[in-house]
């Protein structure tokens, strides 16, 4: 069945720093691939999207590739903020057989220190 | 004009009570879901709904009920509580089944 694997955290880093999370996935139809954002006490907020393949979602400075050939869509940032600091999940969503299914990673949680 | 609300925020309950927690949108968006949250299992979807009076299940259903009367209101029913059902829970919505904009969660505790 469909599935979601992202790096388990916590993962640490300066401020500044490059920042990569690693989400990898299996589907049986062509999914559509997501990175949201959960800040303490707080529902989650969409953080880019890609619908298909070779498509790059981008947004507030983060980035991530839809590569179907690797089955990937690794979340990078060139230079993170403490602000950055919360629970990041990768998602699919995949419409196949006449059955809806929309897949969440564990998350991972990023601390960014000053 | 809050988008998207959820109530109650914060539940605690006895096993085998029936319990609803209701969902919000002010959007008018046709598609609505219903989440949980658990340590270790990421967001785990329950039922959605692509319209008024159309339900589906998702991946953990059972022990629960949706109904959706009306577009702006996706409410969640457990009908006879267990402890495996505390959890943190979320209602989502979105014009299309690939947008979902998330509420802001219900933490339920099933004693």
């Amino acid at each position: 069945g469909d599935s979601v694997t992202q790096m388990e955290g916590p993962v640490t880093l300066s401020e500044e720093a490059f920042l990569t999370i690693n989400c990898t996935y299996t589907a049986t139809g062509y999914p559509s691939l997501f990175w949201y954002v959960q800040y303490p006490g707080e529902g989650l907020q969409l953080l880019l999207k890609a619908t298909k393949a070779d498509d790059k979602g981008s947004n507030k400075g983060f980035e991530a590739t839809y590569r179907k050939e690797t089955t990937s869509f690794h979340l990078e940032k060139g230079s993170v903020q403490v602000s950055d600091s919360a629970v990041y999940f990768c998602a699919l969503s995949d419409f196949t057989s006449g059955t809806y299914k929309y897949i969440f990673g564990t998350g991972t949680r990023l601390k960014v220190l000053a | 004009d809050a988008g998207i609300t959820q109530s109650p925020r914060y539940k605690i309950t006895e096993t085998g009570r029936q319990v609803t927690l209701m969902c919000h949108q002010t959007w008018s968006h046709s598609y609505m879901f219903w989440y949980r949250q658990d340590l270790g299992h990421g967001l785990r979807l329950i039922y959605y709904s692509a319209a008024a009076d159309i339900t589906d299940k998702g991946e953990v259903p059972d022990g629960y009920v949706v109904s959706r009367s009306k577009t702006e209101n996706f409410p969640l029913t457990l009908e006879s509580a267990t402890r495996s059902q505390t959890s943190v829970y979320f209602c989502a919505s979105g014009r299309t089944d690939n947008e979902q904009f998330f509420g802001p969660g219900t933490r339920l505790t099933v004693l």
